[in-house]
């Protein structure tokens, strides 16, 4: 079955825009990740939900950053006023349930700020 | 807070050599613990977990075994092969709550034939 899928694949953008970062996670699948990885670092967590609801936000680095899961499937992360330390890979995965079950991951959205 | 540190890379070995990536964490209580490996131009997969201490995860001829008195998950492998080269994380999930991952920065394998 298809994997996790994240749109766009790279976005490219101007210091003070805002951006969208899209995520379809494995149908059927009721957790979703967010994670963010720097160039030669790990991945590091930023939000998951549970369902609809986010389940832990703690790793949101700021008031910028927001995302949303509105029907429990596809999920948005909204940064606004984007600055260029905010670029980085944005990587989504998704997990049947969320307690201790594998995380499957997406291919990431690159975002660069200018 | 929790944490995991892994041996600095980049890591080169021949063929059918012996392959050793060190891991160790910080968290309080017991942890789940992963590796995940990342193959050029692919994205993030699982390679094996371990959820108590003393066990040993294992997968494609990889091992790790889950060492509470050192705090330690350290990657193995008897025979590495060209295709296992690749990017490899360790990674917690800590105990007790949030679902999160809490990786380290990386190693990258190098498998020369």
């Amino acid at each position: 079955g298809a994997g996790v899928s994240q749109t766009p694949s790279n976005k490219v953008t101007e210091k003070g825009k805002y951006v969208e970062l899209r995520c379809d996670p494995i149908s059927g699948h009721t957790a979703l990740y967010w994670y963010r990885q720097s160039l030669g670092q790990g991945p590091e967590f930023l939000i998951y939900f549970q369902g609809t609801g986010a389940a832990d936000d703690s790793g949101l680095p700021n008031d910028r950053f927001f995302a949303v899961r509105p029907e429990g499937s596809v999920s948005t992360l909204k940064i606004q006023r984007t600055e260029r330390g905010d670029s980085a890979v944005y990587l989504c995965a998704s997990s049947r349930t969320a307690f201790r079950n594998e995380q499957f991951f997406g291919p990431g959205t690159r975002l660069t700020v200018l | 807070g929790d944490s995991v540190t892994q041996m600095e890379g980049p890591v080169t070995l021949s063929e059918e050599a012996f392959l050793t990536i060190n891991c160790t964490y910080t968290a309080t209580g017991y942890p789940s613990l992963f590796w995940y490996v990342q193959y050029p131009g692919e994205g993030l997969q699982l390679l094996l977990k371990a959820t108590k201490a003393d066990d040993k995860g294992s997968n494609k001829g990889f091992e790790a075994t889950y060492r509470k008195e050192t705090t330690s998950f350290h990657l193995e492998k008897g025979s590495v092969q060209v295709s296992d080269s690749a990017v490899y994380f360790c990674a917690l999930n800590p105990q007790g709550g949030s679902e999160k991952l809490v990786f380290g920065k990386g190693t990258k394998l190098t498998v020369n034939p």
